[in-house]
């Protein structure tokens, strides 16, 4: 079954502490994205990269960090410098720069 | 840098009617993507239809077709028989072509649909 799978659904985070929502693809995608959503907005890009071991900061990238050891895998940490990390997060995908992204179904992260 | 503007938070439709979503945006570019995705209370982001810039002809899918107007920056989203399996969030998104865009997606701010039986 081909698609993208983001881990886990719901995450909480205590004060100062990293955490890191999986991004998986069996695709064969090139180029993978990090979106970040608040309430009753539309996503911001947090991190991309088009290719293995290459990535490039989005419009919002402070506070996070990336890695793309894998073409199918392109995990994003959550780190304590992160102030207000709440919110939803979509992992996406594309084959080429010609093609539609698609999404995964989205980790929920709340702060306790 | 481009925009993406929806201007109406919330829409509403009888079942069985017509909608009209508004989308405007801003941007020097010539070629691009324009794009409509659908966001159910499940939150996964569905693609419903696709727009390139150098077409003319307006994209189809279905139920649901664009009215795209180059000149004037407009790309709207009409959907024809709105069932109840309509009702979502709907963003409007751009994607530029040019060489350093490494194809980002440009959000609206979205559009609540509710779909009335």
């Amino acid at each position: 079954d081909g698609g993208i799978t983001q881990s886990p659904k719901y995450l909480f985070r205590k004060e100062g502490q990293n955490v890191t929502l999986s991004c998986e693809q069996n695709l064969n995608h090139d180029a993978m994205y990090w979106y970040r959503q608040d309430p009753g907005q539309g996503l911001r890009l947090i991190y991309y990269s088009q290719i293995v071991n290459d990535f490039q900061k989005g419009d919002i990238a402070e506070g996070y960090s990336v890695s793309r050891e894998k073409k199918e895998s392109f995990p994003l940490t959550v780190t304590s410098a992160q102030k207000n990390p709440t919110a939803f997060y979509l992992c996406a995908s594309r084959r080429s720069k010609m093609e539609t992204q698609y999404f995964g179904p989205g980790t929920r992260l709340l702060v306790l | 840098a481009q925009t993406v503007t929806q201007s109406q938070p919330e829409m509403s439709v009888q079942e069985a009617e017509t909608v009209t979503l508004s989308c405007t945006y801003d941007t020097s570019e010539s070629d691009y993507y324009l794009f409509w995705y659908k966001q159910p209370p499940s939150r996964q982001m569905i693609l419903v239809i696709r727009q390139e810039a150098y077409k003319q002809q307006n994209a189809t899918e279905n139920r649901f077709s664009v009215n795209f107007q180059k000149a004037a920056k407009s790309f709207s989203l009409k959907i024809s028989d709105s069932q109840l399996g309509d009702a979502a969030m709907y963003f409007c998104a751009y994607r530029s072509l040019g060489g350093t865009s490494y194809g980002k997606l440009t959000f609206g701010q979205g559009t609540i649909l509710t779909v009335h039986p």
